[in-house]
């Protein structure tokens, strides 16, 4: 099936500096991918939806300057989390559909915990 | 408004038992439905997905269920093994956005 690669798996930072988290489909091309953080027990929360080659559409109450989200590919999309601060340490998935829109392939995910 | 509603929140139940969860929906238009499976630390993995004509779709030991016409649909689990501890997520594409339900935890123990 699909592949989703999103990397890297984990990452502990500063606060204050910038991090960037890179989705890339495999086998496929990604017309659109999805950018979403999830608290601990809690369900996916869509960031934002991106297309190839234009601004990403983000969700009511996230800061479009502090995720920048990069979709220069149908195959590589990229999440950068500026300036981040402790209350930034959450999970962050990527996830991909395919032309068709039929399946979205997720990432593994990306652990981000900010000291 | 637009959701899609999971129950139970958490399950807890024995190695080889059965189980099935439930989750209801209010979003529209209507695509196709689809349950992931996400172990913790991980990205979720499709299980999977239903359109508009199919009441029963199986991966397994997984049978998913759909009513389109009460917007609901089941997961059930056969003969639960402790590698199905896992949250299971439900989640209602529209054509061009998904909707995602909060999520069952499930919990086997031998």
């Amino acid at each position: 099936g699909a592949v989703v690669s999103q990397h890297p798996s984990w990452v502990i930072c500063k606060s204050g500096t910038s991090v960037k988290i890179e989705c890339r489909s495999l086998d496929f091309q990604a017309t659109t991918m999805f950018w979403y953080r999830q608290f601990p027990k809690q369900s996916l929360m869509l960031m934002a939806t991106s297309n190839e080659g234009s601004k990403a559409t983000y969700e009511q109450g996230v800061e479009k300057d502090k995720f920048l989200i990069n979709h220069a590919s149908l195959t590589l999309s990229t999440l950068t989390v500026t300036s981040a601060h402790p209350e930034d340490s959450s999970f962050y998935i990527c996830s991909a559909t395919d032309k068709g829109d039929t399946e979205a392939f997720f990432g593994q995910g990306t652990r981000l915990t900010v000291v | 408004k637009n959701q899609v509603e999971q129950s139970p929140q958490s399950l807890i139940i024995l190695e080889g038992k059965n189980c099935t969860l439930q989750c209801n929906y209010t979003v529209s238009p209507f695509s196709n439905l689809r349950w992931y499976k996400q172990d913790t630390g991980r990205g979720p993995v499709s299980l999977t997905i239903m359109t508009f004509s199919e009441n029963t779709k199986s991966n397994g030991r997984y049978t998913a269920t759909l009513d389109a016409d009460t917007k609901q649909s089941s997961l059930h689990i056969t003969a639960s093994q402790l590698s199905d501890s896992a949250s299971y997520i439900c989640v209602v594409f529209t054509g061009n956005q998904f909707y995602f339900g909060t999520g069952t935890s499930l919990t086997v123990i031998p």
